[in-house]
């Protein structure tokens, strides 16, 4: 497709499982980020890519919180033993250029539900 | 760091009239970059306008500007001849090319009635 997208839109998990979020970014796009975003809020950011690398995860929440992007192309954001307080919309976002200079193009977000 | 203040929860205008969202920024970056992104109700979120910091004419995208105000950190949305397809949440986001992240606003909910 034409721009980034996620999987699943809509996730409800009971507290204490384990989930994954899919981002499948504009192909091409070097960069990749992911944010949260709680109702009625702006997002926050949680971790960045360049390719495979991920050169700054300092927004992730607690290490409960982990990304992936192992071929620089598909990410995986996971969240383990999940709380209530993870209940937010998580948005991934890429760019062509490094450092994510060039315009961020968002998908349109995964809402996670914690019971 | 930099943090991006959107001190207008809500704002409601009528169809073909004008409208202005306020945003103040603090940064003690030289070299940054300011946006404006539109959130539709359920859809994604797109880029509206962009301003590079060391420009010193506002941007312009259509029915969509921006008021630059460098030395008083402030960049405020006008959007003129406001349409229907207009209503959506309205994020404010700096950006500095020594940092990765947008850094995002609270949001501005923009209503257009008919």
């Amino acid at each position: 497709g034409a721009g980034v997208s996620q999987s699943p839109r809509y996730k409800v998990a009971k507290r204490g499982q384990d989930v994954a979020l899919r981002c499948d970014p504009i192909s091409g796009h070097v960069s990749l980020f992911w944010y949260q975003q709680a109702l009625g809020q702006g997002p926050e950011f949680l971790t960045y890519f360049q390719n495979e690398a991920q050169l700054d995860k300092s927004g992730l929440p607690s290490d409960r919180f982990f990304a992936e992007r192992p071929e620089g192309s598909v990410s995986t954001l996971k969240i383990q033993r999940t709380q209530q307080e993870d209940s937010a919309v998580y948005l991934c976002a890429s760019s062509f250029r490094d450092r994510g200079l060039g315009e961020q193009f968002f998908g349109p977000g995964t809402r996670l539900t914690v019971l | 760091a930099q943090t991006v203040t959107q001190s207008q929860p809500e704002m409601s205008v009528q169809e073909a009239e004008t409208v202005t969202l306020s945003c103040t920024y603090d940064t003690s970056e030289s070299n940054y970059y300011l946006f404006w992104y539109k959130q539709p109700p359920s859809r994604q979120m797109i880029l509206v306008i962009r301003q590079e910091a060391y420009k010193q004419q506002n941007a312009t995208e259509n029915r969509f500007s921006v008021n630059f105000q460098k030395a008083a950190k402030s960049f405020s949305l006008k959007i003129s001849d406001s349409q229907l397809g207009d209503t959506a949440m309205y994020f404010c986001a700096s950006f500095s090319s020594n940092d990765y992240k947008l850094s995002f606003g609270a949001g501005t909910t923009v209503t257009v009635r008919a």
